[in-house]
């Protein structure tokens, strides 16, 4: 089974308007954060967001923000006010074993497929 | 501001050469890992480094060699190059003391096998 599914390949946004993309994990660890990066067209890896399995809140970072369903094991993106240069392919991640801290497998992460996000004009 | 650094950005092979990928990071971080991103497969752990002197395996490691020279150097050797192993490769790094550390990436190598 995937640990990580992004269900939209594919998503299309009207400029300034917000949009969520949608990642959901599967994990038994009760600690565990989930990151997402941005890959624009260009090719690198940018690192957007983070959010712990026992952080109480959201988190959010300028135009972005997670919508975290602890429940539901849901970790979903929001992106407030799109703009052109949000186009890009959009990766969550899963990093388990957090509270062992160190280097090593703990370190990994696991990707999702991605999701292409177009932003309209 | 160089942070995780690879060479070359781009490489032709053809089938049964040897080459080896080459990255260095200069932000001091302990872990280290190299991954292949296929189309429509999210990137996809080949090896990783904890730390100077140690190697482990990771999702696909089949094709593949690595040695972590130092601190700084993480280098990843295909022996007998394949088309199967046409992608694009990531290295990252990562500060490992804190759970919540983002992985920090290079901007990757283009590899193509003919």
């Amino acid at each position: 089974a995937q640990k990580i599914t992004q269900t939209q390949p594919g998503m299309f946004v009207q400029e300034k308007e917000a949009v969520t993309l949608d990642c959901t994990y599967d994990t038994s660890d009760p600690s565990y954060g989930l990151f997402w990066y941005k890959q624009p067209s260009s090719g690198e890896m940018i690192f957007l967001i983070y959010q712990g399995s026992y952080d109480q809140q959201n988190a959010t970072e300028g135009r972005y923000s997670l919508n975290f369903q602890k429940a539901r094991k849901s970790a979903n993106l929001v992106i407030s006010a799109s703009q052109l240069g949000d186009s890009a392919m959009y990766f969550c991640a899963m990093r388990e074993g957090l509270t062992l801290n160190y280097g090593g497998s703990q370190g990994n992460l696991i990707f999702g497929k991605g999701t292409k996000l177009s932003v309209k004009p | 501001n160089a942070g995780v650094t690879q060479t070359p950005k781009f490489q032709v092979l053809k089938t049964g050469q040897s080459m080896t990928l080459q990255c260095a990071q200069d932000m001091n971080h302990n872990s280290m890992y190299w991954y292949r991103q296929d189309p429509g497969m999210g990137l996809r752990l080949i090896y990783y480094s904890a730390s100077e002197g140690t190697t482990d395996k990771g999702e696909v490691p089949n094709g593949y060699n690595v040695s972590r020279l130092n601190k700084r150097e993480f280098s990843l050797r295909l022996e007998s190059a394949a088309p199967s192993q046409t992608s694009v490769y990531f290295c990252a790094s990562r500060f490992d003391r804190f759970g919540n550390q983002p992985q920090h990436f290079g901007d990757g190598t283009r590899l193509s096998i003919l």
